[in-house]
């Protein structure tokens, strides 16, 4: 059965202490990772798509990354508007449109 | 462009009402879906469609209808609303990348 597991559930920084948000996957045939920001009471926001191993995207303090098993989302130099719940999904080889999608970190950047 | 749209942003219902949560996009998207989001549970497929006249079930489709009579909307029925289904609702559309783009959400008490 395809799954995603994302750790951790939770994690608080500092301002400026960078950290990684980790999302381990078996997903049968991969056909994409997505990472998404969600703020309280809104609706989930696009960051980046990874399609292969060894793909990397940026955008402002964050990185994502991919490998055959997981994907790492890196976060630079935090600030607190960087405080959000980022979700991981991906898509099966069966249907790319149908996401299986992991429960979210919960991130806190402390000033 | 508007994006996803959906109406209400607050709704409560007794049991046993029924009601329609409202979707639209202005993307020109084939791919429409609705989830539901609760605490610990993640982001769960109710139905989706992928294209005007076609739908299909989801993960939880039980106590749902929905219908496609165009590209633009998607809206979810309620046809006797239950305690269980009290929940925030998120509709996405997605073009032929994958990537899908949600809505700001509706969010359901019933009591």
């Amino acid at each position: 059965e395809d799954q995603v597991t994302q750790s951790p559930e939770a994690l608080r920084l500092q301002e400026g202490e960078s950290s990684s948000l980790n999302c381990s996957y078996t997903v049968s045939g991969l056909r994409g990772l997505f990472w998404y920001r969600q703020d309280p009471g809104k609706g989930p926001e696009f960051l980046f798509t990874l399609y292969s191993a060894g793909e990397e995207k940026e955008k402002e303090r964050l990185k994502a990354t991919l490998t055959k098993k997981e994907s790492f989302l890196h976060i630079t130099a935090p600030k607190p508007e960087d405080s959000a719940t980022y979700l991981c999904a991906g898509a099966n080889a069966g249907n790319n449109r149908k996401l299986i999608w992991g429960l979210g970190t919960s991130l806190a950047v402390n000033p | 462009n508007a994006g996803v749209t959906q109406t209400p942003k607050f709704q409560v219902l007794k049991t046993g009402q029924s009601m329609t949560l409202q979707c639209a996009q202005d993307m020109n998207h084939e791919y429409m879906s609705w989830y539901r989001q609760d605490p610990g549970m993640g982001l769960r497929l109710i139905h989706y469609s992928v294209g005007a006249g076609i739908t299909d079930q989801g993960e939880v489709p039980n106590g749902y209808n929905v219908s496609r009579s165009t590209t633009e909307d998607f809206p979810l029925r309620l046809l006797s609303a239950a305690p269980s289904q009290t929940s925030v609702y998120f509709c996405a559309s997605s073009g032929t990348g994958g990537t899908q783009y949600f809505g700001p959400g509706t969010r359901l008490l019933v009591l």
